[in-house]
């Protein structure tokens, strides 16, 4: 069974940062690897979608990068701002959805 | 943790019927519970927060009429796709919403694979 992990579990930073989240997966056998925002009382939002034949992608000041090998993603936010204080999700997609628990992000004005 | 079914996993429909979705939180109470959907190689969208025993709220371009939510209990909501047609089929999948401890949290579903023929 696919186990999905993110680290850290919370993490708070100055506005303005730059900033990196990890998940990890234990199957490399994936469709795609996609990447939430969540916030509170809401449902998901899409941020970025990796296919398993791509190596990364960007959204702004987002970019998210696979690994499939090794079992990774990341998540890279730069320039953080206040506003983007939530909770970030991956997911592993083969033929269900595999969630991580997520990351819970403070950016501090 | 806490746990969220759907049934059926996968179904396979005729055009024009109509097919029902059931998502259930097993051992907890949702009175909020979301309904997504994912086309091939697209991301998953969110289509309608179903509240227990209140309306559906729908996002923009989400018919209404033709995906018909039904939310009657604390433990399950349901989701009804109306006249199906190909373009329906998709990948859906439900989440619900628990807030306990001063933590919001959202347990998902496995998803149900819908193929309209």
């Amino acid at each position: 069974k696919q186990e999905v992990t993110q680290i850290p579990a919370a993490l708070s930073v100055p506005e303005g940062e730059n900033l990196v989240l990890n998940c990890s997966f234990t199957d490399s056998a994936i469709y795609n690897l996609q990447w939430f925002r969540q916030d509170p009382g809401k449902g998901l939002t899409s941020l970025l979608l990796i296919q398993s034949s791509q190596r990364e992608q960007t959204s702004g000041r987002l970019n998210a990068s696979l690994d499939k090998s090794s079992g990774r993603s990341t998540l890279y936010i730069a320039a953080s701002q206040p506003g983007d204080s939530a909770t970030y999700l991956c997911a592993a997609t083969g033929n269900q959805f595999y969630f991580g628990t997520g990351t819970s992000l403070t950016v501090i004005p | 943790g806490a746990v969220v079914s759907q049934h059926p996993s996968r179904v396979i429909c005729k055009s024009g019927t109509s097919v029902k979705i059931e998502c259930r939180s097993l051992d907890f109470q949702a009175t909020t519970m979301f309904w997504y959907r994912q086309f091939p190689k697209q991301s998953l969208m969110l289509m309608a927060t179903s509240n227990e025993g209140s309306k559906a709220t729908y996002e923009q371009g989400v018919e209404k009429d033709k995906f018909l939510i039904n939310h009657a209990s604390l433990t399950l909501s349901t989701l009804t796709v109306t006249s199906a047609h190909p373009e329906d089929s998709s990948f859906y999948i439900c989440s619900a919403r628990v807030i306990a401890g001063g933590t919001d949290t959202q347990y998902f579903g496995p998803g149900t694979r819908l193929t309209v023929l």
